[in-house]
């Protein structure tokens, strides 16, 4: 079973460019977390998505930033027209769900190993 | 909205000793506190997580403690290995696993043989 898969590992886009940053979560798993991570900080919620909706996008920028979870394919989270601001390492984690006791529950979240955005 | 505090930043230890490192909350909503290990170059790995509902809990070498009075949660180390080096985080969030968790700065830790 593999983890959950992101790719580009590194991206390289000149200010102005489209980036587009993919993740395959875990096989069964039908919930996805981005997360960005600066230069010696901590990671930083960005958006929440189960298949075809977008549960919590609070912590995205409201403009430039995009995220879907189709019901086939990967988890994108797209940005438009790039800055330098941006250049980060981004995480996908994913999760599933399940029934304990009377109660739906996220189990733990497994992170992928990140794409490093580098805007030039 | 919640804000999480992580001591010290850097970590130096010999091989054997123990390592702790704290961390501090503002939201006592907040009711789950997982622990990740991130090696250079890849992902953080959760090693070890907590619930409000319980005080400590072990795991092996690495043991967590909360104390939600105060909010705050400590993570122990015991019985260092050069492999246990890599950067430790602390997140706090409420409800389930990876949503919305707000994590610290991080935590260098060396282990030296």
């Amino acid at each position: 079973n593999a983890g959950v898969m992101q790719n580009p590992r590194h991206l390289v886009r000149r200010r102005g460019q489209e980036a587009r940053l993919r993740c395959s979560p875990m096989k069964g798993h039908s919930h996805v977390y981005w997360y960005r991570q600066l230069p010696e900080e901590g990671l930083k919620f960005m958006v929440y998505l189960q298949k075809e909706n977008i549960i919590d996008e609070s912590g995205m920028p409201k403009e430039r930033f995009s995220a879907e979870f189709p019901k086939e394919g990967p988890s994108i989270l797209r940005i438009q027209q790039v800055v330098r601001g941006d250049s980060a390492a981004y995480f996908c984690a994913s999760s599933v769900s399940s029934l304990v006791g009377t109660r739906q529950m996220n189990t733990e979240a497994f992170f992928g190993q990140g794409t490093r955005l580098t805007v030039v | 909205g919640e804000n999480v505090e992580q001591h010290p930043s850097t970590l130096s230890v010999q091989e054997g000793d123990s390592a702790v490192i704290k961390c501090t909350y503002s939201d006592s909503a907040s009711n789950y506190f997982p622990w990740y290990k991130q090696e250079l170059g890849k992902g953080p790995q959760l090693i070890i997580d907590i619930r409000s509902n319980v005080g400590e809990k072990k795991d092996q070498r690495i043991a967590v403690t909360l104390n939600k009075t105060a909010k705050h949660f400590s993570l122990h180390i015991t019985e260092t290995q050069p492999e246990d080096s890599a950067v430790y985080f602390c997140a706090a969030g409420i409800g389930d696993s990876g949503y919305a968790l707000n994590f610290g700065k991080g935590t260098s830790l060396l282990v030296t043989p």
